[in-house]
């Protein structure tokens, strides 16, 4: 069965701070798709990244950096040096290339993120 | 260029009034999708449509929601004889048709319609 979890359901840190928000999934398929979104209190849910199976290669954009490792089907998500407008709910999420035409992706519960001045 | 739209951005109701939800998906964009997120939680899925495929409506809670989709255009989605539950926020995403056959594809999220049921 597909699953995403994200245990972490509220963390709180101080301005500066790292910040590593975890995302554990299950899935079956060879072929899937990992994402993570942002939502801030204004309520939109904003695209940071997809990553795809065959692609393990850790990335890096700014102070945001994903870990994802196949053999722990883990894909976490680091913030370097937290800022305040980092204060979000923090969704990670998984599609299945064999759901076909059905693009259904599940989501974890979501972190939030508390960055505190 | 222009990103997904919802409209309204707020309605209050009383209970057992219908209430309609729209989307306008990000032009182009063959796929649509609706969620339910009640307050704190996570993302629900209600219903996916794909071009002109059968929609996948296995999300849908109750037959008191329906939606519809002209095309690959705008969408509404419908709640007849609201109740205090329905209360939540309906976000619609869009994403484009696959050069990663059908799955992987980013969706990308409108503002949400947040309901309040009374």
């Amino acid at each position: 069965a597909q699953k995403v979890t994200q245990a972490q359901t509220e963390i709180s840190v101080v301005e500066k701070e790292d910040v590593t928000l975890d995302c554990v999934y299950e899935t079956r398929d060879t072929t899937y798709y990992l994402f993570w979104y942002k939502q801030p209190p204004s309520g939109e849910l904003v695209f940071l990244i997809r990553r795809n199976s065959f692609d393990e290669q850790n990335e890096i954009s700014g102070r945001y950096s994903w870990n994802f490792q196949k053999s722990t089907s883990s894909f976490n998500f680091t913030i370097t040096a937290s800022q305040v407008v980092d204060s979000a709910v923090y969704f990670c999420a998984l599609s299945e290339a064999r759901t076909g035409n059905n693009r259904k992706l599940i989501w974890g519960l979501g972190t939030s993120l508390a960055v505190n001045p | 260029g222009a990103g997904v739209s919802q409209s309204p951005s707020n309605k209050v109701t009383e209970k057992g009034k219908d209430v309609e939800l729209r989307c306008d998906p990000i032009s182009g964009h063959t796929a649509l999708y609706w969620y339910r997120q009640r307050l704190g939680q996570g993302l629900e899925f209600l219903i996916y449509f794909q071009g002109n495929s059968a929609p996948d409506k296995s999300g849908l809670p109750s037959d008191r929601f329906s939606a519809e989709r002209t095309g690959e255009s705008v969408s509404t989605l419908t709640i007849q004889r609201t109740q205090q539950e329905d209360s939540a926020v309906y976000l619609c995403a869009s994403s484009p048709t696959g050069r990663y056959r059908g799955a992987g594809e980013t969706q990308y999220f409108g503002p949400g319609t947040r309901l309040l049921v009374l």
